[in-house]
């Protein structure tokens, strides 16, 4: 079993959509959750970061942790054809380096 | 403006033809890393670097060497490449290890024939 599995998609959706993207983890020690942004030809690039169970907002997104089921999902409102992209979550422990989901590549169609 | 470069940016080489992919970062970060990305498999580290001189492996670091000489550079040096090292690489950087952010570099693409 792979540390941090992702469905790799493609995800299609029509603008305007919810969209939704998990993560699933085995390892307890994660405590950091990020998930970064990547468009093609492009490096990632850190869109939200998380260290704790809950919700955290940043206008369109909301990243949600939930430790005990070892679940990460990040919801886009109102999605946008700019916000087709890959979607890498990655997360770590304390002291530890990062280790990345396989990413799904979403495409919001205008 | 703040920002990781990398060169080359694509490249096409031979087996056993030795190469370094040079990365720099003008933010005076201490912590370095190299990525590889491969279909399916995501973004796995290679090697990393907290410091000037201190640098260790990461999860993938058969057929590979770094250097980190100055703050800023951070090479990838494989001393004699195969096939499967064909792959899209990442250069990354961040304040330190357990900052919230790594800064990636635009990648570069390797194919070895």
């Amino acid at each position: 079993q792979k540390e941090v599995e992702q469905d790799p998609g493609p995800l299609s959706v029509p603008e305007g959509a919810i969209v939704s993207l998990n993560c699933t983890y085995s390892n307890s020690a994660f405590q950091y959750f990020m998930w970064y942004r990547q468009y093609s030809r492009k490096g990632p690039e850190l869109l939200m970061y998380t260290y704790s169970s809950g919700n955290k907002e940043d206008g369109r997104f909301t990243a949600q942790v939930d430790k005990s089921s070892k679940y990460i999902s990040l919801f886009i409102r109102d999605s946008q054809p700019s916000d087709s992209a890959t979607y890498l979550c990655a997360m770590r422990g304390y002291g530890q380096n990062f280790v990345f989901g396989p990413g799904t590549r979403l495409s919001v169609l205008p | 403006e703040a920002q990781v470069t990398q060169n080359p940016r694509y490249l096409i080489t031979v087996t056993g033809k030795k190469l370094t992919v040079t990365c720099s970062q003008n933010m005076n970060h201490e912590y370095m890393s190299w990525y590889r990305q491969d279909p399916g498999l995501g973004l796995r580290q290679i090697y990393y670097s907290m410091n000037v001189e201190v640098t260790d492996k990461g999860d993938v670091p058969e057929g590979y060497k770094v250097s980190r000489k100055e703050k800023r550079n951070f090479p990838l040096i494989l001393e004699s490449p195969s096939p499967n090292q064909t792959s899209l690489y990442f250069c990354a950087s961040s304040l330190h290890r357990g900052a919230d952010t790594q800064y990636f570099g635009p990648g570069t693409r390797l194919t070895v024939l």
